[in-house]
């Protein structure tokens, strides 16, 4: 059964902080790992989808890196402003790509 | 911008109803899952339906859980008979392509509350 954990859980930081968080899984059997935000009452939005070692992706302040030899992404945020704030969740793609294993989440906050 | 849309907001039944849960995936997308939430759990995967069958299906999604796509636009779940712990957010999502890379745009769930 594929474990993915994310660590922080939740995370404070004061606008014009940088942060970080990690998701850990399985090194065997990665296809693909995908990143979410999900802020309150709305749809998760999609990040990004990572699926080479040594991948890096980035979309304005925000980016990811991936190591599946040993099993792990960070999510970094540049300049953290309030509208950051929101549930950040990776999940892996099964083999055939019919569903996706999520984390637990880190929940940011971030104060003006 | 394209969007999945989901009905009900919120849904309150009694334990043993019967519950129709409503999405409306992206327009040309033609794969189509389910998820969901218990408060302060992870999101499960529940289900995958492409070309009018199940794809896959988790421990979770038993006789109990059917899924539909009635007509063109709407992908339904339906629970036969509620439990208490079927209590959660349940997510529709929808992708264009199969595949581990393929982006799936989600909804903003049903928030089902069985009393």
């Amino acid at each position: 059964i594929l474990n993915v954990e994310q660590s922080p859980q939740s995370l404070h930081v004061q606008e014009g902080d940088s942060t970080n968080f990690t998701c850990s899984f399985p090194s065997s059997n990665f296809y693909a790992l995908h990143w979410y935000r999900w802020e309150t009452a709305k749809s998760p939005e999609a990040l990004f989808v990572m699926t080479l070692n040594g991948d890096e992706k980035k979309k304005g302040r925000i980016s990811a890196t991936l190591n599946t030899k040993e099993g792990y992404s960070y999510l970094y945020i540049k300049g953290s402003q309030p509208e950051d704030s929101a549930t950040y969740l990776c999940a892996l793609a099964n083999q055939a790509g019919t569903a996706l294993i999520f984390g637990k989440g880190t929940t940011l906050s971030v104060s003006s | 911008e394209p969007e999945v849309t989901q009905t009900p907001s919120h849904q309150v039944t009694q334990m043993g109803q019967e519950v129709i849960l409503r999405c409306v995936p992206i327009s040309n997308h033609l794969y189509f899952y389910w998820y969901r939430q218990i408060l302060g759990q992870k999101v499960e995967f529940l289900v995958s339906f492409y070309n009018n069958e199940i794809s896959e299906k988790s421990e979770i999604f038993d006789d109990q859980f059917s899924v539909e796509r009635p007509d063109g636009s709407n992908f339904t779940l339906k629970i036969r008979s509620t439990k208490l712990e079927d209590s959660a957010m349940y997510f529709c999502a929808s992708s264009g392509t199969s595949g581990t890379y393929n982006e799936q745009f989600f909804g903003p769930g049903t928030r089902l509350t069985v009393l």
